[in-house]
């Protein structure tokens, strides 16, 4: 098992910019889902994939985008970038139908955007 | 569409027990998870209940009741460690979809 890991840690963007965070799964987690987390807030659910598609989505706009990739790596991607944006992002990976393990996190990336 | 809630903030002593309460509105869900949460880390597993009763894990046990919205999580021999945020989350029915409480906060002190 090498957990999961996400890059980069930090990063700062200008408002209007677009911004690709990625994630690599746990070994052998074939399902990815991404949170928004803001100071002292709970993580808000994002979208879920499994097995490249999109199986699940929370209440945020198109300019959120994701990919998975055969190798069950993960991006997500933010367009046309907001000031409200600017949270901790994390990626999350589990075994399809094996919900009972829980997920495993990453430590996330810090997204400033000014 | 769903409703959870957590206690902001709780103290309690170190040695003691503290028990979390989360309530929660939802059409269905599959189980019920509780993360724990350490400042600037991320979220890491502590239990999942699906069936209604106690789950027990060490010093740590989960309790969910369908029929009136309601888990809670119990911590004992309270350890200064356990300083932490702890998070109820609710996996909807499909397992395609999972909602987070905001956390409470809890600070033990010695």
């Amino acid at each position: 098992e090498t957990g999961v890991t996400q890059s980069p840690t930090h990063l700062i963007k200008t408002r209007g910019q677009q911004v690709t965070l990625r994630c690599s799964s746990q070994s052998g987690h074939n399902t990815v889902s991404w949170y928004q987390q803001a100071l002292g807030q709970g993580p808000q659910f994002i979208f879920q994939y499994y097995r490249e598609e999109e199986n699940g989505r929370g209440n945020f706009p198109p300019r959120f985008s994701g990919l998975q990739f055969p190798n069950y790596s993960s991006e997500l991607n933010v367009n046309a970038l907001e000031l409200d944006d600017s949270a901790l992002y994390l990626c999350a990976s589990s075994f399809g139908d094996r919900e009972a393990y829980g997920y495993t996190f990453g430590s996330g990336t810090r997204l400033t955007v000014v | 569409g769903q409703n959870i809630d957590q206690p902001t903030e709780m103290t309690a002593t170190e040695g003691a027990i503290v028990q979390i309460n989360c309530t929660y509105q939802t059409s269905g869900f599959n189980g019920l998870f509780w993360y724990q949460q350490h400042a600037g880390e991320a979220p890491t597993f502590l239990s999942y209940n699906v069936l209604d009763g106690l789950e027990e894990k060490g010093r740590f046990s989960s309790f969910l009741s369908r029929s009136k919205g309601y888990s809670y999580l119990l911590l004992k021999e309270l350890q200064m460690k356990d300083s932490a945020s702890y998070l109820c989350a609710l996996i909807h029915t499909g397992g395609f979809k999972t909602i987070f409480g905001a956390g409470t906060r809890l600070f033990v002190k010695a």
